[in-house]
């Protein structure tokens, strides 16, 4: 069965701090999808990133950086210099393959909040 | 602009009173989902469709019903709401199951 494990219900850092947000997952699939989305607390939900599970290059976009490990099943994110802005929930979310029904498994949510 | 919009946005019913939520996306989405957002729990799969016509259930179906007789729209219905259906609910839509998902607002029920 598949499933998305974020240990860390909230973590709470002073701004500028790098904080690491965890993500395991655990799936039978060769191929699946992982995904990172924020939200703030607007509530709406925004995508981050899309991985396969064919590209481990660690992605990083501006102060995000993604580090994806096949060998630990993880897929943890990192954001450098923290700003309050960066302040909401972050779930990690895997799909399976591509002709797979439609089914996204969502981790719990971390809740990160940035003081100022 | 490309969106995905529900309605209510928010909405306190009684027990058993049917109600339905809308969701539309004009995006020309084949996928569209429902997912339910309780604390602790993230979001969980209601049902979902991978085409007009086509739904199945998904980790939490029970108590709710959909239909998908256009592309764009992907009402979700409580025939008998109960309390334990009070929750934040998202509609989304995607090309494919495994591409970014589109996400309406949400639509916060409180069933008393």
């Amino acid at each position: 069965a598949q499933k998305v494990t974020q240990a860390q219900t909230e973590i709470s850092v002073v701004e500028k701090e790098d904080v690491t947000l965890d993500c395991v997952y655990e799936t039978r699939d060769t191929t699946y999808y992982l995904f990172w989305y924020k939200q703030p607390p607007s509530g709406e939900l925004v995508f981050l990133i899309r991985r396969n599970s064919f590209d481990e290059q660690n992605e990083i976009s501006g102060r995000y950086s993604w580090n994806f490990q096949k060998s630990t099943s993880s897929f943890n994110f990192t954001i450098t210099a923290s700003q309050v802005v960066d302040s909401a929930v972050y779930f990690c979310a895997l799909s399976g393959p591509q002709d797979s029904n439609y089914q996204l498994i969502w981790g719990a949510g971390t809740k990160l909040i940035i003081k100022p | 602009e490309a969106q995905v919009t529900q309605n209510p946005r928010y909405l306190i019913t009684v027990t058993g009173k049917k109600l339905t939520v809308t969701c539309s996306q004009n995006m020309n989405h084949e996928y569209m989902s429902w997912y339910r957002q309780d604390p602790g729990l993230g979001l969980r799969q209601i049902y979902y469709s991978m085409n007009v016509e086509v739904t199945d259930k998904g980790d939490v179906p029970e108590g709710y019903k959909v239909s998908r007789k256009e592309k764009r729209n992907f009402p979700l219905i409580l025939e008998s709401p109960s309390p334990n259906q009070t929750s934040l609910y998202f509609c989304a839509s995607t090309t494919r199951a495994y591409n970014e998902q589109f996400f309406g607002p949400g639509t916060r029920l409180t069933v008393l």
